[in-house]
């Protein structure tokens, strides 16, 4: 199993340019999210998936879009990329949303925005 | 308020030492606990989940009181390798809230 994977790893974008961060994962998990990692804010929620076709947004989604058309793809679109949107973007996924369930995150794609 | 505070640290430790890290929670509601462990530039990993009979996991004991919105990680004999930024997590049922995470650098 490949487990999560994400790209790009990294990417540099211009002010109002738009672009796709995509996530795969190859475990037949229902669960999927996107995070964003700040320093000194911790990991935040962005969109939350319980299964292709549902998602939902999570703390922070102004900005970003997402869509879940099938089990293993979870892809987050940014569509007008701000400096606030400078970030490292994390997706994880895990059997459901229920009680002790491990989540499993792909490695991270480092975003710039200029 | 966050939904998860934690002490940032950073802790700084000798080889061999104890170290306990502690964390609250805003949500009464919430369902289940974890901590986790990330190294510098990589994503974050299960350490252990803490239930409220407490747990262990070899050098690393989890506790969990609900009653204060409490979570703690006790590091027994710290090896060099458990360097790190450790997360405690939250699971409010749709949701995961992470707290910005606590810095353990263990000096030989």
């Amino acid at each position: 199993n490949a487990g999560v994977t994400q790209t790009p790893k990294f990417q540099v974008l211009k002010t109002g340019q738009s672009m796709t961060l995509q996530c795969a994962q190859d475990m037949n998990h229902e669960y999927m999210s996107w995070y964003r990692q700040d320093p000194g804010m911790g990991l935040r929620l962005i969109h939350y998936s319980v299964g292709a076709g549902i998602t939902d947004q999570g703390e922070v989604p102004n900005g970003y879009n997402v869509s879940r058309s099938t089990t293993e793809d979870f892809p987050l679109r940014l569509l007008s990329a701000a400096p606030s949107q400078t970030s490292v973007y994390f997706c994880a996924s895990s059997y459901s949303n229920g009680n002790k369930e491990t989540q499993y995150f792909g490695p991270g794609t480092r975003l710039l925005v200029l | 308020r966050k939904e998860v505070e934690q002490d940032p640290g950073p802790f700084n430790v000798p080889e061999g030492a104890t170290v306990a890290f502690n964390c609250t929670y805003s949500n009464s509601a919430s369902q289940s606990f974890f901590w986790y462990r990330q190294d510098c530039r990589k994503e974050p990993k299960l350490l252990m989940s803490v239930y409220s009979s407490g747990n262990e996991d070899g050098r690393f004991t989890a506790q969990l009181n609900r009653a204060s919105q409490y979570i703690s990680l006790l590091i027994r004999d710290s090896k060099l390798s458990d360097s790190a930024t450790y997360l405690c997590v939250v699971n409010t049922g749709n949701q995961f809230y992470f707290g910005t995470g606590t810095s353990l650098t263990v000096i030989p």
